[in-house]
């Protein structure tokens, strides 16, 4: 049981390559989440998808694709990076959002565009 | 004026400490969460409560609701302790809105 496996950790990317975050998870959650992280700010979601084939956007979705095409993933696509998407990303799972229900992390994605 | 506002946001203490740190939100909610993430960045969840008080090891977190105000306390603090704490809620539609994170250094 790996939990939220996420990758690349690292990446630098030029201004208007794209990429892709890959997010995985191994316990049948049906609630997965993209969120970036920026200092002195809180986590901010991107997109999530409460299971596949359902996505919807969240709080910063412009310049962001995700698509479920199976339980177990959920991938993050940079159409055209941008410098402001320099962050920390993170991928996150629960089987609901439901009270009682635990949130599960992946260990980051630190992406840089120059 | 976010609406889950975190105190303080940087917090050193030494070794032994007992640490409070606050987290006050302006929503109605189902439940709050309290995490925490080390240097390297993992986030773990320490608890989800939505009434009274948890405990788990040296690690208590409580809330009130009539007050919309919640604590997470260490006792017996130690350097392994150091981390950001960050707090989250859960409002209506199961959406998550979260805290700035409070930095803890905790000092030999």
């Amino acid at each position: 049981n790996a939990g939220v496996t996420q990758t690349p950790k690292f990446q630098v990317l030029k201004t208007g390559q794209s990429m892709t975050l890959q997010c995985a998870q191994d316990m049948n959650h049906e609630y997965m989440s993209w969120y970036r992280q920026d200092p002195g700010m809180g986590l901010r979601l991107i997109h999530y998808s409460v299971g596949a084939g359902i996505t919807d956007q969240g709080e910063v979705p412009n310049g962001y694709n995700v698509s479920r095409s199976t339980t177990e993933d959920f991938p993050l696509r940079l159409l055209s990076a941008a410098p402001s998407q320099t962050s920390v990303y993170f991928c996150a799972s629960s089987y609901s959002l439901a009270p009682g229900n635990t949130i599960y992390f992946g260990e980051g994605s630190w992406l840089t565009v120059v | 004026k976010n609406e889950v506002e975190q105190s303080p946001q940087n917090l050193t203490a030494q070794e032994g400490e007992f640490i409070t740190i606050n987290c006050s939100y302006s929503v109605g909610i189902s439940a709050l969460h309290w995490l925490q993430q080390h240097p390297g960045g993992g986030i773990v969840s320490l608890f989800m409560l939505s009434s009274g008080k948890k405990k788990h090891g040296r690690l208590i977190a409580t809330i009130n609701i009539q007050e919309k105000h919640s604590s997470l306390h260490i006792t017996a603090s130690h350097p392994r302790d150091s981390a950001v704490y960050i707090c989250a809620v859960t409002i209506a539609n199961y959406q998550l809105i979260w805290g700035a994170g409070t930095k803890l250094i905790i000092k030999p």
